[in-house]
């Protein structure tokens, strides 16, 4: 059974540091990953898809890599905001049926002025 | 584009009542899928549908029906409500497929007393 675990569950820094959000998984027969960003009380919003193929896909100040054969992926935020704040979550399809997201607990970011 | 619609937002419901939560895309999307978000847990899919007239069994089904007949609407019922129950429950759509980023909707936080 897929498993993912994000690592550390909360964070704390100021603002302008780099910072990089852990992601792993046990079964690394995926089709791809996904890190979303949630704000409290609302909805999760994607940030970065990477395919299974890929090895890394960056979006402004966001920049996420996966090494499938060893189950990690890390997201890496430069130069965080306190607008950077929230909870980022990483969830991985496999390729069984119904290709169900299996998603890990999140990390809470903290980023302040 | 409206993306994925929840109602109600929240909704505080006894124990035994039924009731039923909404979902609509209209990106006409195949795949549509309901999540729990418990504190601790992350999210867990409930139901999941690739289609309309199709719908199967997700890691926490019990307590839960879906249908779908339309490509648009996907609801939720909880046929008699226990205080399990009590979550954030997102509905989440996206394109046949397993390469596809899935979008979700702004959720439906439930209490049953």
């Amino acid at each position: 059974k897929q498993e993912v675990t994000q690592i550390p569950a909360a964070l704390s820094v100021p603002e302008g540091e780099n910072l990089v959000l852990n992601c792993s998984f046990t079964d690394s027969a995926i089709y791809n990953l996904q890190w979303f960003r949630q704000d409290p009380g609302k909805g999760l919003t994607s940030l970065l898809l990477i395919q299974s193929s890929q090895r890394e896909q960056t979006s402004g100040r966001l920049n996420a890599s996966l090494d499938k054969s060893s189950g990690r992926s890390t997201l890496y935020i430069a130069a965080s905001q306190p607008g950077d704040s929230a909870t980022y979550l990483c969830a991985v399809r496999g390729n069984q049926a119904g290709t169900a997201l299996i998603f890990g607990k999140g990390t809470t970011l903290s980023v302040s002025s | 584009n409206a993306g994925v619609t929840q109602t109600p937002k929240f909704q505080v419901l006894k124990t035994g009542q039924s009731m039923t939560l909404q979902c609509a895309q209209d990106m006409n999307h195949e795949y549509m899928s309901w999540y729990r978000q418990d504190p601790g847990m992350g999210l867990r899919l409930i139901h999941y549908s690739v289609g309309a007239g199709i719908t199967d069994q997700g890691e926490v089904p019990n307590g839960y029906n879906v249908s779908r007949s339309t490509t648009e609407d996907f609801p939720l019922r909880l046929l008699s409500a226990a205080p399990s129950q009590t979550s954030v429950y997102f509905c989440a759509s996206k394109q046949a497929g397993v390469t596809d980023t899935q979008y979700f909707g702004p959720g439906t936080r439930l209490t049953v007393l």
